[in-house]
């Protein structure tokens, strides 16, 4: 796993903006990533998810990036909204024994929309 | 559709004392966790279990254990609490399939250790 410690990165961003939210992972072996979104007082809600056999993938408003090369994940936002306010986790998603999955979390990322 | 459950949402204990935290989710997943959260961390695996009947040990252990219940339910006991084990708690829930493997999550359990 990830190194982890007591301060969050940072973004702010202006509302109607677009945001980049960066993540790097520790196994070259894993093959799914997950982003998260964490919103105050709230569990991680499922935002979009890549294979390793793929190097992009689009939802609404959401685009991740996944360069395996350098380990390294991305989650653009498009047109940031003040709902998108929150701590972005990106996870690396392994096998554990049998169905269960094993999430390794960053320390995570907090968005601020300013408005 | 509740999804994941978790009771109590708040509980203060003193150290030394006993508490069970209480996990349910109604979208008959096979597999379901327990994770902590620590301020500015990310969740760190303390127990899952992959299916009915089954639970292993995940990244922080030490000091818990659990019971899967039946398929609903997975329970997680503290049965010395101590202050390192202040911290926010979530259980999460996933399906089968290797590449649908995203986790729901219920809201989590604030639990301090005096």
């Amino acid at each position: 796993g990830e190194s982890v410690g007591l301060h969050l990165p940072t973004l702010s961003v202006q509302e109607g903006d677009n945001s980049i939210i960066n993540c790097a992972y520790s196994n070259s072996a894993s093959d799914y990533f997950i982003w998260y979104k964490q919103e105050s007082g709230k569990g991680p809600q499922f935002i979009i998810d890549i294979r390793s056999n793929m190097d992009k993938r689009q939802g609404q408003r959401v685009t991740v990036l996944l360069n395996k090369t350098v380990k390294h994940l991305s989650l653009q936002i498009a047109a940031t909204q003040p709902g998108d306010s929150a701590v972005y986790f990106c996870a690396e998603n392994n096998p554990l024994g049998g169905s269960a999955r094993q999430l390794t979390f960053g320390s995570g990322t907090q968005l601020t929309v300013l408005p | 559709n509740a999804g994941v459950t978790q009771t109590p949402k708040f509980q203060v204990l003193k150290t030394g004392q006993s508490m069970t935290l209480q996990c349910a989710q109604d979208m008959n997943h096979n597999s379901m966790y327990w994770y902590r959260q620590d301020p500015g961390m990310g969740l760190r695996l303390i127990y899952y279990s992959a299916s009915e009947g089954t639970t292993d040990k995940g990244e922080v252990p030490n000091g818990y254990n659990v019971s899967r219940l039946n398929k609903r339910e997975f329970s997680l006991r503290l049965e010395s609490a101590a202050p390192s084990q202040t911290s926010v708690y979530f259980c999460a829930s996933s399906i089968v399939g290797i590449f649908t493997g995203e986790l729901f999550f219920g809201e989590g359990s604030r639990l301090t250790v005096l």
